[in-house]
C-alpha cells in the first residue's frame, strides 16, 4: 500500500561523483516536492514540480536539479555532491498547491545520502 | 519573515502522562497549520491539519489547536505511550510552501 516511494532508501557516493536519486507515487497527485533535511533540523524545501511546472527555491544551489518524466516519477539529481551535501532527502506529493486550502503532503521514507 | 519555533527541542515523559507540544511562528497570515511525526531515520507523516478558519482539529489522542492571533499552536497528547516517541514537527503553509519547525524530540518512557 506505499504511496509515495522512494528508492534507495541508503545512497553511498562519492565526492564529486553525480548520483541520482528517486521518487514514485500511486496518488496521481499534481505536485511532487523534494526536501532535504540534515541531522536535526528542519526539511528544507529545494523545488517542486506542479504537473510538467517546475519551480526552483531561490536559495536551491545549481548542483541541484530535477526530472519529472510523468506523473509518476521524479528524480532529484546532483551533479557533483559535496560533503555538506549529506542529508537525508525527502521525497513529498500533494494534490494540490500549497495556499490551496486543504492540501496534505504525503512523505516517502526519504533517502539518506552518505557523501565520502 | 516567516518563522517557525518549537520549544523545547527534546521532551521525556513517564508513559501515561498528558503532555503538550508547542509551536509558535512570527506571521499569522497563514492558510493552514500542519503537524507531522518523523520516526528516526524515516519520511514524515501528517497527523493534524488546521485549516486557518478553524481553532483545533482532533485525531484520537491527538488534539491541535490554533490561535493566529498569538501566533502559536500546540498539540497536546493523551495518555502517552512508548510508541509515541518520535520527532513531531509543526509546519505552516504561507500560501507558497511549508516552512518546518526543527521539532520536538518526544521519548515516552516505560
Amino acid at each position: 500500500d506505499a504511496m509515495v516511494i522512494q528508492n534507495p532508501r541508503y545512497q553511498v557516493t562519492q565526492f564529486g561523483k553525480p548520483v541520482t536519486l528517486s521518487c514514485s507515487q500511486t496518488l496521481n497527485h499534481n505536485v511532487m516536492y523534494w526536501y532535504q533535511q540534515k541531522s536535526s533540523q528542519a526539511p528544507k524545501l529545494l523545488f517542486h514540480y506542479y504537473d510538467k511546472d517546475f519551480n526552483n527555491e531561490a536559495d536551491t544551489p545549481d548542483n541541484f536539479q530535477s526530472r519529472r518524466p510523468n506523473t509518476s516519477f521524479c528524480f532529484l539529481d546532483i551533479r557533483s555532491p559535496g560533503l555538506g551535501d549529506a542529508a537525508m532527502y525527502l521525497c513529498a506529493t500533494s494534490r494540490g498547491r500549497t495556499g490551496a486550502g486543504q492540501e496534505t503532503q504525503y512523505f516517502g521514507p526519504g533517502t539518506r545520502l552518505l557523501v565520502l | 519573515k516567516q518563522e517557525v519555533t518549537q520549544i523545547p527541542a527534546a521532551l521525556s515523559v513517564p508513559e501515561g502522562e498528558n503532555l503538550v507540544l508547542n509551536c509558535s511562528f512570527t506571521d499569522s497570515a497563514i492558510y493552514n497549520l500542519q503537524w507531522f511525526r518523523q520516526d528516526p531515520g524515516k519520511g514524515l507523516t501528517s497527523l493534524l491539519l488546521i485549516q486557518s478558519s478553524q481553532r483545533e482539529q482532533t485525531s484520537g489522542r491527538l488534539n491541535a489547536s490554533l490561535d493566529k492571533s498569538s501566533g502559536r499552536s500546540t498539540l497536546y497528547i493523551a495518555a502517552s505511550q512508548p510508541g509515541d516517541s518520535a520527532t513531531y514537527l509543526c509546519a505552516l503553509d504561507w500560501g507558497n510552501k511549508l516552512t518546518f519547525g526543527t521539532g520536538t524530540q518526544l521519548k515516552v518512557e516505560l
